[in-house]
């Protein structure tokens, strides 16, 4: 089945960092998204991506979907401790209808 | 808004066991789904809902695992028998329907554990 690469899987950052995590695919997608999930929660929307070489940004969030539509990145500035979760990527395949694949997600630690 | 709701939140049984879970979703969103997510991986979805009609359950397990949505709003997803493999957080998620810019709102899940 279809698969996206997630980089890096943990990450361990002092509070204030700059912090860039991305995710790859084989496959083109339509569309690309990027979660965050806190413990004992489902997925949180972040940022939504609907064109090739779009970025977007949501606070201190900021997030591109990759010109050759197989990639994109998320970065996230001066980190506060809030910021500590799992980060995950999700793509549409241009053939589908909703179904989203999902990176393996980075797991964030920010130490204050 | 409110948001999708799911119960139980916790859910531990024995293998060969059956279970089910329950999801709300958001109201007036026409798209349910289902997903499983393993400890350690991104979730996986199960089926896909438009309205009461299924659009996609090529990854459901069909021998044991079965859901439905009889009018459109509640969704029931079912294991039965459970196996150990099943240990995992069952997210139910909406949208209002399945078109690029009607993102996914997910709820908590039911974590689910085999014993």
């Amino acid at each position: 089945g279809q698969q996206l690469n997630q980089s890096p899987q943990s990450m361990f950052i002092q509070e204030g960092e700059d912090v860039s995590m991305n995710c790859t695919s084989s496959s083109i997608f339509n569309t690309w998204l990027w979660y965050k999930q806190d413990p004992g929660e489902g997925p949180v929307l972040l940022i939504a991506l609907y064109k090739a070489g779009e970025l977007t940004s949501n606070g201190r969030l900021t997030a591109q979907f990759g010109i050759t539509r197989k990639d994109s990145f998320l970065n996230i500035s001066a980190s506060i401790p809030s910021d500590v979760g799992i980060y995950f990527c999700a793509g549409r395949l241009s053939s589908n209808t909703g179904k989203l694949i999902f990176g393996q997600g980075t797991t964030l630690q920010v130490k204050p | 808004e409110a948001g999708v709701a799911q119960s139980p939140r916790y859910k531990i049984i024995e293998k060969r066991q059956s279970v089910a879970f329950w999801c709300n979703p958001i109201s007036g969103h026409a798209t349910l789904y289902w997903y499983q997510q393993i400890l350690g991986q991104g979730p996986k979805l199960l089926i896909q809902f438009q309205n009461n009609g299924v659009v996609d359950d090529s990854q459901l397990p069909k021998d044991r695992f079965s859901a439905e949505r009889l009018k459109g709003v509640d969704s029931t997803l079912k294991i039965q028998p459970a196996k150990l493999e099943d240990s995992a957080v069952y997210l139910c998620a909406s949208s209002l329907g399945d078109r690029a810019g009607q993102p996914q709102h997910f709820g908590d899940g039911t974590r689910l554990s085999i014993l």
